[in-house]
């Protein structure tokens, strides 16, 4: 059973802070990684994808992966109130099912004032 | 690109009751996924569209559920005789052919509640 493992938290950080959120896979032949964010009671939402090794960076986000040691990571620094919410790791696959979408459970992350 | 849409967003029902619920993809997305997810978990892979074509049905969905795509455009998702155990939201997604075909883009999803 492929599976996708993160943190549920909740992750709390200071406002201004760097926010780590991480993310495992066992599928060894995965080939693309995405962070999405969702806010309670809505859908989530594409913030990131990463397909190789190394870093990508977005504005305040930035994804990291390492296939290796099959992990994913993001970063988010000066974190702000409006970044609260739950943030969900998704694999997929490669070969036959490379169309679906495996998801972690997510980590709540709350960003205080 | 107005994003996609489906409806209705919030459905309420009866147990027993069969309902249907609507995707509209971003035009010209000719991937479309279906996916549920329940409170505390992230949304699972329930079925997948190229154009016409299901491509894939998961073991989650029963015999119950049917999913159609009739003209590779928009689709539907209907669960006949419904449990409380399909309370759920249900989540469509779309993505186009090509390079960036990998990444996947959801609608607002329908919140189904059966009492």
């Amino acid at each position: 059973q492929k599976e996708v493992e993160q943190n549920s938290g909740p992750l709390s950080v200071p406002e201004g802070a760097i926010a780590s959120l991480n993310c495992t896979y066992s599928d060894r032949v995965s080939q693309s990684f995405f962070w999405y964010r969702q806010y309670s009671g809505k859908s989530p939402e594409l913030i990131m994808s990463i397909y190789s090794n190394g870093d990508k960076e977005d504005g305040r986000f930035t994804a990291q992966l390492n296939k290796a040691s099959q992990y994913v990571s993001l970063l988010i620094r000066d974190s702000q109130p409006s970044d609260s919410a739950t943030y969900l790791c998704a694999v997929r696959g490669g070969g036959g099912s490379n169309y679906k979408l495996t998801f972690g459970k997510g980590t709540l992350l709350t960003v205080n004032p | 690109d107005t994003g996609v849409s489906q409806n209705p967003r919030h459905k309420i029902t009866k147990r027993g009751q069969n309902v249907t619920f609507r995707c509209d993809p971003i035009s010209e997305h000719n991937r479309l996924y279906w996916y549920r997810q329940t409170l505390g978990q992230g949304p699972e892979f329930l079925t997948y569209f190229q154009n016409e074509a299901q491509l894939e049905k998961s073991r989650l969905l029963s015999d119950r559920f049917s999913a159609e795509r009739p003209k590779g455009s928009f689709s539907t998702l209907e669960i006949q005789r419904t449990e409380q155990g399909d309370s759920a939201m249900y989540l469509c997604a779309s993505s186009p052919q090509g390079g960036s075909s990998r990444e996947q883009y959801f609608g607002p999803g329908t919140r189904l509640t059966v009492t």
